[in-house]
């Protein structure tokens, strides 16, 4: 059973419109939660990092939130750009166990 | 500073052969992880090394799955023989402990038919 799950699967927004992607866990004990980017073709890049005591994160046009009472993140993506298509990975860390969830396919047109 | 390098980048083979990937991690990581990724799947890890020792290899299907890491820098993941469901992006990341940032190689993208 998958103990990360992500929502949307996929996402289409146009370019400059904002978009709030669902990451939900139930990954125990907790140690952080990280957001990746994977474009096409390539590894995934480290968004944001976050622990515990973070409520809030942000990586310019990229704001993570996390409510580690109710395990729930979500990533918020502000004015959109073609450059922001991308798969987007939840990944939630217990020790040195990763769980990554399945991401969600953000397509943005112009 | 250099990333996480691997190659090949893609490799198609037919069921039943062998096939090898290489990895090259950041330079100074005593930590490095292969994983599976299946089309629309996130990652699946499949084997974590501490400098040249295995921490986790608890999801490698050892039947048919290798992977070395002989002098604690370079990895090698080997399949043998393949299978149709070994279709996928075999990833490579590397960090310098194990609860740090972990930087992701581009992938060697096997094709099995």
């Amino acid at each position: 059973k998958n103990q990360v799950e992500q929502s949307p699967q996929s996402l289409i927004i146009l370019e400059g419109k904002n978009c709030t992607l669902q990451c939900n866990y139930t990954v125990s004990p907790f140690s952080n939660l990280r957001w990746y980017k994977q474009d096409t073709g390539r590894g995934p890049v480290s968004l944001t990092i976050m622990t515990f005591s973070e409520n809030t994160k942000s990586n310019g046009r990229y704001t993570a939130t996390l409510d580690a009472d109710t395990k729930q993140s979500s990533l918020h993506i502000t004015a959109s750009q073609l450059s922001d298509s991308a798969s987007y990975i939840c990944v939630v860390s217990a020790g040195n166990d990763m769980r990554f969830g399945a991401g969600t396919r953000l397509t943005v047109k112009p | 500073e250099a990333g996480v390098a691997q190659s090949p980048r893609y490799k198609i083979i037919e069921k039943r052969q062998s096939v090898a990937f290489w990895c090259n991690p950041i330079s100074g990581h005593a930590t490095l992880y292969w994983y599976q990724q299946i089309l629309g799947q996130g990652p699946k890890l499949l084997i974590q090394f501490q400098n040249n020792g295995v921490v986790d290899d608890s999801q490698l299907p050892k039947d048919r799955f290798s992977a070395e890491r002989l002098k604690g820098v370079d990895s090698t993941l080997k399949i043998q023989p393949a299978k149709l469901e070994d279709s996928a992006v075999y990833l490579c990341a590397s960090t310098v402990g194990p609860t740090y940032e972990q930087y992701f190689g581009p992938g060697t993208r096997l094709t099995v038919t």
